[in-house]
């Protein structure tokens, strides 16, 4: 069972566009993170959102938690080439039995065409 | 530099030859685990410590052993390596707050293994 899915699963789009990826749950997290792994690489952390209704920015990336802190989207302008990569979601429950396990979705394969 | 370091890299063995892939941090993290990455499966947990000589079984231990006789290695061993578990393997790292919460994973390069 999955506890986390993501969507899509493939987006391929042309530099400049706009795009929004997402990760929803049926489970409330502590805390939910984005990741961005390269081939050939592990994934490398870009953020993590801790309240309910969080917005953060990081240049171009827009992240935001859900509300009830059981969904996360993940919204891209203007994408360039290099934001090319698979783009994964993790959450953490931070409690009990499960304390210190991360969460991984399945991940969304981002391809942006020059 | 902080980073997680994996070795081998990429490993083809045959089927029950017992291998060892190592990982070593060097951000005196108390937190590893280790993963494994199919296509259409994404990344699933095989075995996780929270410090040195507690380790606990993750969603898909069967097949893989491990230990943590210090803080800094989190070796992950196959003892009869099966051709299902050919995969890419990540380890990686964490430092947990006082109140236990966890934070950024730090992940190795990984290591591509063929079982034939």
């Amino acid at each position: 069972t999955q506890l986390l899915e993501q969507s899509p699963q493939f987006l391929s789009i042309q530099e400049g566009e706009n795009l929004t990826v997402y990760c929803n749950s049926s489970s409330v997290f502590s805390s939910l993170q984005w990741y961005r792994q390269e081939p050939g690489e592990g994934p490398v952390l870009l953020v993590t959102v801790v309240t309910g209704g969080e917005v953060k920015k990081l240049k171009r990336l827009t992240f935001q938690f859900g509300d009830a802190r059981k969904d996360s989207s993940l919204h891209i302008t203007a994408a360039q080439p290099g934001d090319t990569g698979l783009y994964l979601c993790a959450g953490a429950y931070n409690r009990g039995s499960t304390l210190g396990r991360l969460y991984f979705g399945r991940g969304t394969q981002l391809t942006v065409w020059p | 530099e902080a980073q997680v370091t994996q070795n081998p890299r990429y490993l083809i063995t045959v089927t029950g030859k017992k291998l060892t892939v190592t990982c070593s941090q060097n951000m005196n993290h108390e937190y590893m685990s280790w993963y494994r990455q199919d296509p259409g499966l994404g990344l699933r947990q095989i075995y996780y410590s929270m410090n040195v000589e507690v380790t606990d079984k993750g969603d898909v231990p069967e097949g893989y052993k491990v230990s943590r006789k210090e803080k800094r290695n989190f070796p992950l061993i196959l003892e009869s390596p099966s051709p299902n578990q050919t995969s890419l393997y990540f380890c990686a790292s964490s430092p947990l707050r006082k109140t236990g919460k966890m934070t950024e994973a730090f992940f190795g390069q990984g290591t591509r293994l063929t079982v034939v």
